[in-house]
């Protein structure tokens, strides 16, 4: 079975620029999730999908960042313009839906984003 | 608000040795309770988890974790520990409701001599 797929791996961009990340998860997995992990620090959640709605952003800085998941299978986060701050390594992780208990999660390998 | 804290930054261990890495969560009951393991440029690999029943919960690669409610930890142990164990340990916790996303740990980095 074919885990959670990202890209790109790296980026490098200079502030003020924008850039998006893509993001496929494991097939059949509604829910999805991207997490920011800044060095030194454990993943934060910016935002959830079941299938293409959002169930929560509360942590995702909307005036900068956006995510999508038009059709409740990929998805796609941006920043837009990106702060020096934005430099982290960012994990997309999908599971089934939760209706019978909690269910794993399953991370992808990160990209891993530089602003200069 | 729950919070997962990860006392120990990092670990030296010789190989061979045990292992145990410390976990403390704050919520107000209790949460499933997952270990995660980052080796350098992959993703969160998970290694165990806890849910209910029994406190000794075993996991892949020879780790097992021990859930003491009065302690509201969750530590993780390997008796003995390989080279290739050289890696990030993220402790997480999430709410005892399902679909609902991990809070992590800051992560402890163990590193093995020889």
């Amino acid at each position: 079975e074919a885990g959670v797929a990202q890209s790109p791996r790296y980026k490098i961009i200079e502030k003020r620029q924008s850039v998006a990340f893509w993001c496929n998860p494991i097939s059949g997995h509604a829910t999805l999730y991207w997490y920011q992990q800044i060095l030194g620090q454990g993943p934060k959640l910016l935002i959830q999908f079941q299938n293409n709605g959002v169930v929560d952003d509360s942590q995702l800085p909307k005036d900068r960042f956006s995510a999508e998941r038009l059709k409740g299978v990929d998805s796609t986060l941006k920043i837009q313009p990106a702060k020096l701050e934005d430099s982290a390594v960012y994990l997309c992780a999908s599971s089934l839906v939760g209706d019978r208990g909690y269910e794993t999660q399953y991370f992808g390998p990160g990209t891993r984003l530089l602003v200069l | 608000a729950q919070s997962v804290t990860q006392p120990d930054i990092h670990i030296t261990v010789s190989e061979g040795a045990s292992l145990e890495l410390r976990c403390n969560y704050s919520y107000g009951a209790t949460p499933y309770l997952f270990w995660y393991v980052q080796s350098p440029g992959q993703g969160l690999q998970l290694l165990l988890k806890y849910f209910s029943g029994d406190t000794l919960v075993q996991g892949i690669k020879g780790f097992e974790a021990e859930f003491k409610r009065s302690q509201s930890s969750f530590n993780l142990r390997k008796p003995s520990v390989h080279w290739s164990d050289a890696a990030e340990y993220f402790c997480a916790v999430a709410p005892n409701q399902a679909g609902t996303a991990l809070i992590f740990g800051k992560g402890t980095t163990l590193s093995v001599s020889s």
